[in-house]
């Protein structure tokens, strides 16, 4: 089976502390996606990657950056993290070929930014 | 900019009924549909896609697409309360690499 994990299922850091997100997968994909969700809005894509040490913005990049040094993983960081950045956080990844709407979703972080 | 709509609910139906989810989308030129299902506190799960006009058939799960109106929709025939959850409907992003434009979900609610 596919497994998408993520560091943390809750997290609570203070207004301008940086912040580091962080997901692996262990099915060989090529693509990994950072969303946020929030009621309402849902998913949006803040960043993806779809080969190591390559990043492409997504539709809210801004107060956000990406690393993917190994193929395998990729973290979000929040530089200095602010009130507004309280969400859900949501990793997934998929390979190259094949389904190209099929995502595979870790369980999630929810962020609180006090 | 891409868009998916979804209308946001929640939609009530009865055990046994059939539930029906709509979803528009703004780009003629899109291929493909898909839609995922989320449980309250959990991630999202594919659980349908369709690329062709028509319906397409899984179990209690149809999905239904008109190209020319611009909509897809899902039905769950004899639903269940299991089937309670948010249904996410996406469109893939021209540009390739998988993107995906995501629907902000309707939460879907089979009460006894």
């Amino acid at each position: 089976d596919v497994k998408v994990t993520q560091s943390s299922r809750y997290l609570v850091k203070r207004t301008g502390e940086k912040v580091f997100l962080e997901c692996v997968q262990d099915m060989d994909h090529e693509n990994m996606f950072w969303y946020r969700q929030d009621p309402g809005l849902g998913l949006r894509l803040i960043y993806f990657s779809y080969d190591v040490k390559m990043k492409e913005k997504g539709d809210i990049p801004e107060g956000y950056s990406v690393s993917r040094e190994k193929k395998e993983r990729f973290s979000l960081i929040l530089e200095s993290a602010s009130t507004n950045q309280t969400s859900m956080y949501l990793c997934a990844s998929s390979p190259l070929a094949g389904n190209a709407g099929e995502q595979f979703f870790g369980p999630g972080t929810r962020l609180t930014v006090l | 900019q891409k868009e998916v709509e979804q209308n946001s609910g929640p939609l009530s139906v009865p055990e046994g009924a059939i539930a029906s989810l709509n979803c528009t989308y703004s780009d003629r030129g899109s291929q493909s549909f898909f839609w995922y299902r989320q449980y309250s506190g959990k991630s999202p799960e594919l659980i349908m896609f369709i690329y062709s006009n028509g319906d397409k058939e899984d179990g209690r799960f149809t999905a239904q697409l008109n190209k020319a109106s611009q909509y897809v929709s899902l039905l769950i025939r004899d639903s269940q309360p299991s089937d309670s959850a948010t249904y996410l409907c996406a469109v893939p992003f021209s540009g390739g690499y998988n993107k995906l434009i995501f629907g902000a979900g309707t939460r879907l609610a089979v009460h006894p």
